[in-house]
C-alpha cells in the first residue's frame, strides 16, 4: 500500500530555515509527480510547490517563490522542501502528496500525514 | 490570479441530498476535484476529473462542472460524511493548484 511519511517539522525562529523530508514507499516513486500542500492552523489548504517524476520542472506557489524549493531523490524514494526565510505565516501542518500522473498536474492520489511546522521567536 | 470560491458552511439532515458549489472564471474548461478532510485527518479525494470516483469512495458522492460552477453532490447524507470539504483545480495560466476555500459540511 501507498505510504507516505513526512518528517522535519518544528519549531524555527523567523528568518530560519528547515527542511522537510517525505519517504514514499508502495509505488515506483519515480514515475510519480509529487506536491507539497500545507494548512495553517483552522484554515484550509493551500498548494505549495510540485515537482514531476525526474525533476525536470519545478512549480511554485507565489507565497513561496524564491525562499522554498523542492526536490527529490528517486533512489532514495524521497520528497524534500527546503524552507529558507521563514515567517510567522509560513506555521502550518505541511502535507506531501503523490499526483496521479508523472508529467502533468493532475491530483492528489495520496496525501501524508503531516508534519507540523512553527515559525516563532 | 485564479480564485475559487466554496460557501463557508452547509447543513443537512441525514439521509437527504445536499450539493456544495464552487465557482471560477470558466471552471468548466478545467477540470475539477474535490477532497474530504475529517477532523485531525489529511485529505481524501473523493471526486476526480470533474465527475469521476476513486476505488472505495461511496456511490453517494457525485460531481458536475459547467460553465463557471462545480458542484459536489452528496446523496443519502450520512453522518460519516460530516466533514471539510475542498475543491480544487489547475491554472495552467500561472502553473499554480488552486483550492477552494473549503466548506463545512454539518449533517444535523
Amino acid at each position: 500500500q501507498v505510504q507516505l511519511v513526512e518528517s522535519g517539522g518544528g519549531v524555527v525562529q523567523p528568518g530560519g530555515s528547515l527542511r522537510l523530508s517525505c519517504a514514499a514507499s508502495g509505488f515506483i516513486f519515480s514515475n510519480y509527480g509529487m506536491h507539497w500542500v500545507r494548512q495553517a492552523p483552522g484554515k484550509g489548504l493551500e498548494w505549495v510547490a510540485f515537482i514531476r517524476s525526474h525533476g525536470s520542472n519545478k512549480y511554485y506557489a507565489g507565497s513561496v517563490r524564491g525562499r522554498f524549493t523542492i526536490s527529490r531523490d528517486n533512489s532514495e524514494n524521497t520528497l524534500y522542501m527546503q524552507m529558507n526565510s521563514l515567517r510567522a505565516e509560513d506555521t502550518a501542518v505541511y502535507y506531501c502528496a503523490k499526483d496521479v500522473s508523472g508529467v502533468t498536474v493532475g491530483y492528489f492520489e495520496y496525501w501524508g500525514q503531516g508534519t507540523l511546522v512553527t515559525v516563532s521567536s | 490570479s485564479y480564485e475559487l470560491t466554496q460557501p463557508s458552511s452547509v447543513s443537512v439532515s441525514p439521509g437527504q441530498t445536499t450539493s456544495i458549489t464552487c465557482s471560477g472564471d470558466k471552471l468548466g474548461d478545467k477540470y475539477a476535484c474535490w477532497y474530504q478532510q475529517r477532523p485531525g485527518q489529511s485529505p481524501v479525494v473523493v471526486i476526480y476529473q470533474d465527475n469521476k470516483r476513486p476505488s472505495g469512495i461511496p456511490e453517494r458522492f457525485s460531481g458536475s462542472n459547467s460553465g463557471n460552477t462545480a458542484t459536489l453532490t452528496i446523496s443519502g447524507t450520512q453522518a460519516m460524511d460530516e466533514a471539510d470539504y475542498y475543491c480544487q483545480a489547475w491554472d495552467s495560466s500561472t502553473a499554480n493548484v488552486i483550492f477552494g476555500g473549503g466548506t463545512k459540511l454539518t449533517v444535523l
